[in-house]
């Protein structure tokens, strides 16, 4: 596609229950990252994925949170038992070849 | 640690009023400094890669310089479109991007 995709561009869920987000990265890029962004913080790094290497997972806050990346495309992102302060905007972004990386718009996740 | 400071948190110009935001690093050997544009709900746009001190790029009313130590973005002559928060990163290694929290810019008509 043209750009990086994510859905759901929202999600409200009760606490305790299992999300999962998704993202579609730019056709050819072999690098996907997942950051979180909560109100009033920076970008924080979750997970990197590269080609068929192993994942940098050292950002992933607990192991509530895990990622795959299947067939080298697409992206999951899951939370499991989710709580309050997991309430943020999940980005995803792609990369090839070039430092820059290009984000998705985002999903809005709320835990009520 | 490598660390990425933004300042100020929020400024407020009127049309036209030029200014500068202010990105202070501290990296392990810069590979890359970053401007992205985020407006509201929206993702990260990229703007501007820097890699060297002394190196500037150009976008429209736009342009980002780098020192050693610091990077500025320079608004000439604003309009309310260039409204929008205006992050700086740095890669931290190879492929880990380390965010500052952002200045939030206000153009007035």
């Amino acid at each position: 596609g043209a750009g990086v995709s994510q859905s759901p561009s929202n999600k409200v869920t009760e606490k305790g229950k299992d999300v999962e987000l998704r993202c579609d990265p730019i056709s050819g890029h072999t690098a996907l990252y997942w950051y979180r962004q909560s109100l009033g913080q920076g970008l924080e790094f979750l997970i990197y994925f590269q080609g068929n290497s192993a994942p940098d997972k050292s950002g992933l806050p607990s192991d509530r949170f895990s990622a795959e990346r299947t067939g080298g495309s697409v992206s999951t992102l899951t939370i499991q038992r989710t709580q309050q302060e997991d309430s943020a905007v999940y980005l995803c972004a792609s990369s090839q070849g070039t430092p820059e990386a290009f984000f998705g718009q985002g999903t809005r996740l709320t835990v009520v | 640690e490598d660390q990425v400071t933004q300042s100020p948190e929020a400024l407020r110009l009127q049309e036209g009023e030029s200014s500068s935001l202010n990105c202070s690093y501290t990296v392990s050997g810069l590979r890359g400094l970053f401007w992205y544009r985020q407006d509201p709900g929206k993702g990260p746009e990229f703007l501007f890669t820097l890699y060297s001190a002394g190196e500037e790029k150009e976008k429209e009313r736009l342009k980002a310089t780098l020192t050693k130590k610091e990077s500025f973005l320079h608004i000439t002559a604003p309009k309310p479109e260039d409204s929008a928060t205006y992050l700086c990163a740095v890669l931290s290694g190879t492929y880990k991007y380390i965010f500052g929290t952002g200045t939030r810019l206000k153009v007035l008509a």
